[in-house]
């Protein structure tokens, strides 16, 4: 049975400092989704990743996918309050998702 | 373009009643995908529809049952409801399986 796992699970970090959420699953997939969502809302996608050494960026965000390792990282630099969300990851083998990381940004 | 919409948003029903919950895809989308998340968790697959069939399902009894119309609209139900089915449903389009764009949900309730 595929298994995502995502560490750490919570997360508070201060303003202007990076980060890095780990994103390990156990099966081989060639796709891999980043999520984000807010409190009470729906998930936004962030990054389709859909093959090894894929690396994608937006704005303060950093996506990239190792199939062989079977790891993915999302990297945050200089966070900021906007960014406090719960983020996910999910792998296209019936969509397994992650279970979450909870990121509070504290000024 | 409107986006994903689901409906209703909210909904409160008893235990051993059913439910059907709606879901339109956004514009150009063929596959509808069904997710449930409970308080505090990730999103849980329950199945995805292309071409009016059931494509893929995840680890859900058959009481979860859905269809997919002719317009690529969906529908889930949920027979015989148990306390436990309390969630945000969650209903995803996307173009033959590829990025997924997720509607606002439906908050189920059941008492």
């Amino acid at each position: 049975e595929l298994k995502v796992e995502q560490n750490p699970l919570f997360l508070s970090m201060q303003e202007g400092k990076n980060y890095t959420i780990y994103c390990n699953y156990s099966t081989t997939s060639d796709r891999l989704y980043w999520y984000r969502q807010d409190p009470g809302k729906s998930l936004e996608s962030l990054f389709v990743l859909l093959s090894n050494g894929a690396v994608k960026q937006e704005g303060r965000l950093m996506a990239s996918l190792d199939t062989k390792a079977r790891l993915s990282t999302l990297h945050i630099t200089a966070a900021v309050h906007d960014l406090s969300a719960t983020y996910f990851c999910a792998v296209d083998s019936g969509m397994r998702f992650g279970a979450g990381t909870r990121l509070t940004v504290k000024p | 373009d409107a986006g994903v919409t689901q409906s209703p948003t909210h909904l409160i029903k008893t235990r051993g009643q059913q439910v059907t919950l709606r879901c339109s895809p956004k514009s150009g989308h063929d596959t509808v995908s069904w997710y449930q998340q409970a308080l505090g968790q990730g999103p849980q697959f329950i199945f995805q529809y292309y071409e009016e069939e059931e494509r893929q399902r995840g680890n859900f009894p058959d009481r979860f049952s859905g269809h997919q119309f002719p317009n690529y609209s969906s529908e889930l139900n949920v027979n015989a409801l148990l306390l436990g089915d309390s969630a945000l449903y969650l209903c995803a389009s996307s173009y033959q399986a590829y990025e997924q764009y997720f509607g606002p949900g439906t908050r189920l309730t059941v008492t």
